[in-house]
């Protein structure tokens, strides 16, 4: 079970916008910045959101960051069937010592 | 181009150890601090390790603690995963990435290798 709780999937048609939400705790969430992975199939892992709302260079403005008190949000507008991934959060947990990451949220692109 | 290249993984025996490797260029590495992430098999992305830019402190997730050690060479770009004690369940693609941002901004990430430990 992650530190960090994302919901497994969401879906949306091409087009609309979705929001996946990332879950954490006063030592994780609530004591670092969040970032946001996106993980292509069959792919390595690319930074998408860091410092809970910054993007990248070459990543475009249909993705944006937020982050309230030990939750944050990825959100995707304007979604494309190429959006289709698996999304994950990290931050660095600060009782442990150690980086976390939430389990991943699928999205599907319909 | 801003890139890390990850070597040496392969197939193991339980018990056994290998030395993973991640050449990175582009970049000022001897600046940033450095992640290993794996991902089993069909699973989502695990936090290994991490050490700083100067590999005065390291860090490491539970379940490699004591087995598995962080290193790196500036003066060759390189960063290392020595990895003893193998069991079935370190079964993973390996990844490193340059731990840029704080909260685990890693960017870039590499292409990954994979380690198989079975016998």
């Amino acid at each position: 079970q992650s530190v960090l709780t994302q919901p497994p999937s969401v879906s949306a048609a091409p087009g609309q916008k979705v929001t996946i939400s990332c879950s954490g705790n006063s030592s994780t969430i609530g004591n670092d910045y969040v970032s946001w992975h996106r993980q292509l199939p069959g792919t390595a892992p690319k930074l998408l959101i860091y410092e809970n709302t910054r993007r990248p260079s070459g990543i475009p403005d249909r993705f944006s960051g937020s982050k309230s008190g030990t939750s944050a949000t990825l959100g995707i507008t304007r979604l494309q069937t190429g959006d289709e991934a698996d999304y994950y959060c990290a931050t660095w947990d600060n009782s442990l010592s150690a980086g976390v990451f939430g389990g991943g949220t699928k999205l599907t692109v319909l | 181009q801003v890139q890390v290249v990850e070597s040496g993984g392969g197939v193991v025996q339980p018990g056994g150890s290998l030395r993973l490797s991640c050449v990175a260029s582009g970049f000022t590495f001897s600046t940033y601090g450095m992640h290993w992430v794996r991902q089993a098999p069909g699973k989502g992305l695990e936090w290994v390790a991490f050490i700083l830019y100067d590999g005065s402190n390291q860090y490491y997730a539970d379940s490699v603690k004591g087995r598995v050690t962080i290193s790196r060479d500036n003066s060759k770009n390189t960063l290392y995963l020595q990895m003893n004690s193998l069991r079935p369940d370190d079964t993973a693609v390996y990844y490193c990435g340059a731990g840029r941002h704080s909260g685990l901004g890693i960017d870039p990430w590499g292409q990954g290798t994979l380690v198989t430990v079975s016998s």
